[in-house]
């Protein structure tokens, strides 16, 4: 189990630059979350995807944010344009099932740092 | 709506010290509640959780209780060592829902 791979592990960029982030969840997890970490805000849920669907994006910040899941083992989260304000540890995290009981199996994050 | 509230860090113990991390939750269902652990560069990974009232969740020497009646579940262990530094978090999530409501953190800093 090579658990739930983020890529990449740092991103520094310009503002009003593009920034894709990846995820590859753990093979056989249908429920996938991307997070975003700061020191302010803690961990806050952005999107919520089941089967591949988005169910849940109210936690999407504003239209500059957009995240797809376009098959079971790849998703992307994309900031465009990107600003300082979104400079955070930004996590994916998988599990089995979407009971509120089923652990969540995290990466090891992508830190985004805009200037 | 649902939400936790755990203790401000930083905590700073010494090596063998015992641990309490509080943590106090507010929920309109019965919902599940976990304690997770984030060492530093990595994301969080599950500590123990518990399901139902009165449960005990436990797991590398830590313990948690489900306490309903005072909306608790604090953290507990009995002897803390070095590799236990790292970041706590408490969080929740009704059953019937997919998202969890993650704590603030908690940093635990254990020195020898």
């Amino acid at each position: 189990d090579a658990g739930v791979i983020q890529s990449p592990r740092h991103e520094v960029t310009e503002m009003g630059q593009e920034v894709t982030l990846r995820c590859k969840p753990i093979s056989g997890h249908n429920s996938l979350f991307w997070y975003r970490q700061t020191m302010m805000r803690g961990l806050e849920l952005l999107i919520y995807f089941n089967n591949n669907v988005p169910i849940d994006d109210s936690g999407m910040p504003e239209d500059r944010f957009s995240a797809k899941m376009p098959n079971a083992s790849f998703s992307t989260l994309k900031i465009q344009p990107s600003e300082p304000r979104d400079s955070a540890v930004y996590f994916c995290a998988s599990s089995r099932g979407q009971g509120g009981d089923s652990p969540l199996h995290f990466g090891n994050g992508t830190r985004l740092t805009v200037t | 709506g649902n939400s936790v509230t755990q203790m401000e860090g930083p905590v700073t113990l010494s090596e063998e010290a015992f641990l309490t991390i509080n943590c106090t939750y507010t929920a309109t269902g019965y919902p599940s509640l976990f304690w997770y652990v984030q060492y530093p560069g990595e994301g969080l990974q599950l500590l123990l959780k518990a399901t139902k009232a009165d449960d005990k969740g436990s797991n590398k020497g830590f313990e948690a209780t489900y306490r309903k009646e005072t909306t608790s579940f604090h953290l507990e262990k009995g002897s803390v060592q070095v590799s236990d530094s790292a970041v706590y978090f408490c969080a929740l999530s009704e059953n019937s829902g997919y998202a969890l409501n993650f704590g603030k953190g908690t940093s635990l800093l254990v020195t020898p």
